[in-house]
Protein backbone atom coordinates (compact mmCIF):
# COMPACT_ATOMS: atom_id res chain seq x y z
CA UNK A 1 0.00 0.00 0.00
CA UNK A 2 2.06 2.80 -0.87
CA UNK A 3 0.51 5.61 -1.22
CA UNK A 4 2.54 8.83 -2.73
CA UNK A 5 6.13 7.69 -3.30
CA UNK A 6 9.10 10.37 -3.86
CA UNK A 7 12.52 10.07 -4.69
CA UNK A 8 15.52 10.66 -3.76
CA UNK A 9 14.91 11.23 0.03
CA UNK A 10 18.07 13.17 0.37
CA UNK A 11 20.41 14.92 -1.99
CA UNK A 12 22.70 17.76 -2.20
CA UNK A 13 23.50 20.03 -4.72
CA UNK A 14 25.82 22.68 -6.03
CA UNK A 15 24.77 26.34 -7.21
CA UNK A 16 23.49 26.24 -10.64
CA UNK A 17 23.33 22.06 -10.73
CA UNK A 18 19.82 20.85 -12.02
CA UNK A 19 17.59 18.15 -10.58
CA UNK A 20 14.60 16.23 -10.67
CA UNK A 21 12.50 15.57 -7.76
CA UNK A 22 10.19 12.42 -8.57
CA UNK A 23 6.38 11.79 -7.60
CA UNK A 24 4.30 8.55 -8.15
CA UNK A 25 0.94 7.77 -5.73
CA UNK A 26 -1.03 4.39 -6.71
CA UNK A 27 -4.70 5.80 -5.59
CA UNK A 28 -5.88 6.92 -8.97
CA UNK A 29 -5.94 10.27 -7.68
CA UNK A 30 -6.65 13.22 -10.50
CA UNK A 31 -4.82 16.04 -8.37
CA UNK A 32 -0.94 16.26 -7.81
CA UNK A 33 0.85 19.08 -5.88
CA UNK A 34 4.55 19.90 -4.67
CA UNK A 35 4.71 21.99 -1.98
CA UNK A 36 7.70 23.40 0.10
CA UNK A 37 8.36 23.58 3.91
CA UNK A 38 10.53 25.75 5.67
CA UNK A 39 10.97 26.31 8.82
CA UNK A 40 8.37 29.33 10.39
CA UNK A 41 6.77 29.26 6.95
CA UNK A 42 4.27 26.34 6.74
CA UNK A 43 3.67 24.77 3.10
CA UNK A 44 3.90 26.54 0.21
CA UNK A 45 2.38 25.44 -2.43
CA UNK A 46 4.83 25.57 -5.38
CA UNK A 47 3.20 23.74 -8.84
CA UNK A 48 -0.19 21.66 -9.37
CA UNK A 49 -1.74 19.62 -11.65
CA UNK A 50 -5.22 19.61 -10.99
CA UNK A 51 -5.73 16.72 -13.85
CA UNK A 52 -3.87 14.68 -16.19
CA UNK A 53 -2.22 17.58 -19.04
CA UNK A 54 -2.89 20.51 -16.75
CA UNK A 55 -0.31 22.03 -14.22
CA UNK A 56 -0.49 25.51 -12.79
CA UNK A 57 1.76 27.91 -10.49
CA UNK A 58 1.16 27.98 -6.83
CA UNK A 59 2.80 30.74 -4.56
CA UNK A 60 5.81 30.24 -4.63
CA UNK A 61 6.79 28.52 -8.40
CA UNK A 62 9.99 31.05 -9.63
CA UNK A 63 12.83 28.47 -9.70
CA UNK A 64 10.80 25.42 -10.90
CA UNK A 65 9.14 23.62 -13.87
CA UNK A 66 6.74 20.63 -13.71
CA UNK A 67 5.48 17.47 -15.98
CA UNK A 68 2.59 15.93 -15.19
CA UNK A 69 4.07 12.78 -16.65
CA UNK A 70 0.80 10.46 -16.73
CA UNK A 71 -2.01 10.34 -14.33
CA UNK A 72 0.85 8.72 -11.82
CA UNK A 73 3.29 10.50 -11.86
CA UNK A 74 4.26 14.10 -11.39
CA UNK A 75 7.72 15.66 -11.50
CA UNK A 76 9.62 18.93 -9.91
CA UNK A 77 12.35 20.34 -12.04
CA UNK A 78 15.01 22.93 -10.65
CA UNK A 79 17.03 23.90 -13.73
CA UNK A 80 19.29 25.90 -11.70
CA UNK A 81 19.54 25.09 -8.23
CA UNK A 82 20.03 28.35 -6.02
CA UNK A 83 20.67 28.23 -1.94
CA UNK A 84 17.68 29.64 -1.09
CA UNK A 85 15.98 26.48 -2.40
CA UNK A 86 17.60 24.66 0.41
CA UNK A 87 14.09 22.74 1.87
CA UNK A 88 12.05 19.89 2.29
CA UNK A 89 9.55 19.36 -0.74
CA UNK A 90 6.83 17.59 0.14
CA UNK A 91 4.36 15.61 -2.97
CA UNK A 92 0.89 15.43 -2.53
CA UNK A 93 -2.38 14.21 -4.22
CA UNK A 94 -6.27 14.02 -4.06
CA UNK A 95 -9.35 12.36 -5.67
CA UNK A 96 -12.31 14.31 -6.97
CA UNK A 97 -14.51 16.23 -4.89
CA UNK A 98 -16.41 13.34 -3.27
CA UNK A 99 -13.38 11.55 -2.82
CA UNK A 100 -11.58 14.05 -1.19
CA UNK A 101 -14.41 14.85 1.07
CA UNK A 102 -14.59 11.53 2.20
CA UNK A 103 -10.96 10.54 2.23
CA UNK A 104 -9.30 13.74 3.51
CA UNK A 105 -8.43 16.17 0.98
CA UNK A 106 -4.77 15.03 0.74
CA UNK A 107 -2.43 12.33 0.57
CA UNK A 108 1.49 13.30 1.25
CA UNK A 109 4.69 11.92 0.56
CA UNK A 110 7.30 11.48 2.94
CA UNK A 111 9.33 14.21 1.82
CA UNK A 112 12.70 15.06 -0.27
CA UNK A 113 15.25 16.74 1.86
CA UNK A 114 17.16 19.32 -0.80
CA UNK A 115 20.33 21.19 0.42
CA UNK A 116 21.96 23.47 -2.61
CA UNK A 117 25.34 24.73 -1.41
CA UNK B 1 -8.37 34.64 -1.35
CA UNK B 2 -8.32 32.43 1.51
CA UNK B 3 -5.64 32.52 4.40
CA UNK B 4 -5.20 30.72 7.25
CA UNK B 5 -3.65 32.15 10.96
CA UNK B 6 -2.33 30.23 13.27
CA UNK B 7 -1.94 31.71 16.67
CA UNK B 8 1.51 31.02 18.09
CA UNK B 9 4.43 28.87 16.32
CA UNK B 10 5.32 26.91 19.74
CA UNK B 11 3.01 25.98 21.97
CA UNK B 12 3.80 24.02 25.23
CA UNK B 13 2.11 22.07 27.70
CA UNK B 14 2.90 19.14 30.48
CA UNK B 15 1.35 16.09 29.95
CA UNK B 16 -2.22 15.61 31.10
CA UNK B 17 -2.79 19.19 30.39
CA UNK B 18 -5.55 20.11 27.57
CA UNK B 19 -4.27 21.29 24.57
CA UNK B 20 -5.50 24.15 22.71
CA UNK B 21 -4.12 25.01 19.27
CA UNK B 22 -5.83 28.09 17.87
CA UNK B 23 -6.75 28.27 14.17
CA UNK B 24 -8.84 31.52 12.46
CA UNK B 25 -9.27 31.30 8.77
CA UNK B 26 -10.22 34.14 6.31
CA UNK B 27 -12.44 32.99 2.82
CA UNK B 28 -15.07 34.52 1.11
CA UNK B 29 -17.62 31.11 0.39
CA UNK B 30 -17.96 28.73 3.01
CA UNK B 31 -14.27 27.03 3.98
CA UNK B 32 -13.47 23.26 4.42
CA UNK B 33 -11.52 23.03 7.14
CA UNK B 34 -8.48 20.69 8.15
CA UNK B 35 -5.79 20.12 10.60
CA UNK B 36 -3.33 18.08 9.93
CA UNK B 37 -0.27 16.72 12.03
CA UNK B 38 3.40 15.85 11.31
CA UNK B 39 6.00 13.87 13.31
CA UNK B 40 9.40 14.68 12.50
CA UNK B 41 11.29 13.17 9.45
CA UNK B 42 7.68 12.47 8.42
CA UNK B 43 5.07 13.59 6.13
CA UNK B 44 1.89 14.85 6.88
CA UNK B 45 -1.26 12.86 7.77
CA UNK B 46 -5.01 14.15 8.33
CA UNK B 47 -6.24 14.67 11.90
CA UNK B 48 -9.18 15.80 11.13
CA UNK B 49 -11.65 17.69 8.57
CA UNK B 50 -14.82 20.27 8.83
CA UNK B 51 -16.75 19.59 5.46
CA UNK B 52 -19.74 21.71 6.33
CA UNK B 53 -21.94 18.82 8.12
CA UNK B 54 -21.11 18.69 12.01
CA UNK B 55 -19.56 22.03 13.47
CA UNK B 56 -18.28 19.88 16.18
CA UNK B 57 -15.34 17.47 14.44
CA UNK B 58 -13.72 14.36 15.57
CA UNK B 59 -10.14 13.26 14.64
CA UNK B 60 -8.05 10.56 15.57
CA UNK B 61 -6.00 10.15 18.85
CA UNK B 62 -8.43 12.42 20.82
CA UNK B 63 -8.70 15.77 18.97
CA UNK B 64 -11.35 17.36 18.22
CA UNK B 65 -12.26 20.91 16.71
CA UNK B 66 -15.06 23.40 16.95
CA UNK B 67 -16.16 25.50 13.57
CA UNK B 68 -17.38 28.59 14.74
CA UNK B 69 -18.45 30.72 11.68
CA UNK B 70 -19.14 33.55 13.69
CA UNK B 71 -15.57 33.90 15.17
CA UNK B 72 -14.56 32.34 11.58
CA UNK B 73 -12.31 30.03 14.13
CA UNK B 74 -10.92 26.18 13.71
CA UNK B 75 -9.36 25.59 16.92
CA UNK B 76 -8.18 22.07 17.65
CA UNK B 77 -8.46 20.53 20.89
CA UNK B 78 -7.24 17.31 23.46
CA UNK B 79 -8.40 17.30 26.79
CA UNK B 80 -5.56 15.25 27.87
CA UNK B 81 -2.10 15.86 26.54
CA UNK B 82 -0.02 12.63 25.78
CA UNK B 83 3.96 12.28 25.21
CA UNK B 84 3.37 10.92 21.55
CA UNK B 85 1.44 14.27 20.86
CA UNK B 86 4.67 16.30 20.59
CA UNK B 87 4.34 17.28 16.73
CA UNK B 88 3.66 19.78 14.36
CA UNK B 89 0.66 21.16 13.55
CA UNK B 90 -0.98 22.65 10.44
CA UNK B 91 -4.60 24.02 9.89
CA UNK B 92 -5.60 24.22 6.23
CA UNK B 93 -8.17 25.52 4.21
CA UNK B 94 -9.95 25.40 1.08
CA UNK B 95 -13.32 26.05 -1.09
CA UNK B 96 -13.27 23.23 -3.49
CA UNK B 97 -11.59 20.18 -2.20
CA UNK B 98 -10.46 18.23 -4.31
CA UNK B 99 -10.07 20.64 -6.86
CA UNK B 100 -8.49 23.73 -5.41
CA UNK B 101 -5.07 23.36 -3.70
CA UNK B 102 -5.06 23.62 0.65
CA UNK B 103 -3.75 26.97 1.88
CA UNK B 104 -2.02 25.93 5.27
CA UNK B 105 -1.32 27.91 8.06
CA UNK B 106 2.40 28.47 9.07
CA UNK B 107 2.16 25.48 11.70
CA UNK B 108 2.61 24.93 15.64
CA UNK B 109 4.91 23.01 17.40
CA UNK B 110 3.29 21.10 20.07
CA UNK B 111 5.92 20.43 23.43
CA UNK B 112 4.54 17.95 25.82
CA UNK B 113 6.72 18.22 29.35
CA UNK B 114 6.86 15.32 31.69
Amino acid sequence: NAGVTQTPKFQVLKTGQSMTLQCAQDMNHNSMYWYRQDPGMGLRLIYYSASEGTTDKGEVPNGYNVSRLNKREFSLRLESAAPSQTSVYFCASSGARRVALSTGELFFGEGSRLTVL
Amino acid sequence: AQSVTQLGSHVSVSEGALVLLRCNYSSSVPPYLFWYVQYPNQGLQLLLKYTSAATLVKGINGFEAEFKKSETSFHLTKPSAHMSDAAEYFCAVTDQPGNTPLVFGKGTRLSVIA
